[in-house]
């Protein structure tokens, strides 16, 4: 089970963080990643990490603005979103990687979060 | 970035039809990062073929993937109700990985 939380409204330029606590396998052998996808959009992958947090990767978009973490011993995953833009709208998902690395498909997610950045 | 373009961008079938979806990518991709994923709105996306042309778990045996280099496909041989959805390829062999835009399957 993944459960995300901490999404919003909030004001360009403006900070969440979001977080993602999961259950029910062995967390930090996998993958964690987070998707979005904005209203009226497809899917678009943000960021994904690794189960040691030892590779990490980010779309060019949310690069040097979003960064991605977790905690092995909470089963958590965080995407912290700071200078957020309108563009940054959208449902979150954060889903689990089917492999330790991060180059891996995910077949487990979340419901997703809405993000809303307005002004 | 590898860039992937889905078409059609809508493909209206009857159920009972076969569905071929195509998946294109800039770049070659290697077929083991090579992914389809259903989505239904308000839903979570819903894994289907990894590595080109695995089964995810529970997945039916009528959605099958096939493809090498810059060309894959998801077939669904037989439409049932629930399958008009959208679907999304995606590969992870890059870094970033990225989404096609999305085929849209609909009822005829």
């Amino acid at each position: 089970q993944l459960v995300e939380s901490g999404g919003g409204l909030v004001q360009p330029g403006g900070s969440l963080r979001l977080s993602c606590a999961t259950s029910g396998f062995n967390f930090d052998n996998y993958a964690m990643t987070w998707v979005r996808q904005a209203p009226g959009k497809g899917l678009e992958w943000v960021s994904v990490i690794s189960g040691g947090s030892g590779t990490i990767y980010y779309a060019d978009s949310v690069k040097g603005r979003f960064t991605i973490s977790r905690d092995n011993s909470e089963n958590t995953v965080f995407l912290q979103m700071n200078s957020l833009r309108v563009g940054d709208t959208a449902v979150y998902y954060c889903a689990k990687g089917r492999q330790y690395r991060p180059h891996t498909s995910f077949d487990y997610w979340g419901q997703g979060i809405r993000v809303i950045v307005s002004s | 970035e590898i860039v992937l373009t889905q078409s059609p961008g809508t493909l209206s079938l009857s159920p009972g039809e076969r569905a071929t979806l195509s998946c294109r990518a800039s770049q070659s991709v290697s077929s083991s990062y090579l992914a389809w994923y259903q989505h239904r709105p308000g839903q979570a996306p819903r894994l289907l073929i990894y590595g080109t042309s695995n089964r995810a778990t529970g997945v039916p045996d009528r959605f099958s993937g096939s493809g090498s280099g810059t060309d894959f496909t998801l077939t669904i041989s037989r439409l049932e109700p629930e399958d008009f959805v959208v679907y999304y390829c995606q590969q992870y062999g890059g870094s970033p990985g990225t989404f096609g835009q999305g085929t849209k399957v609909e009822i005829k």
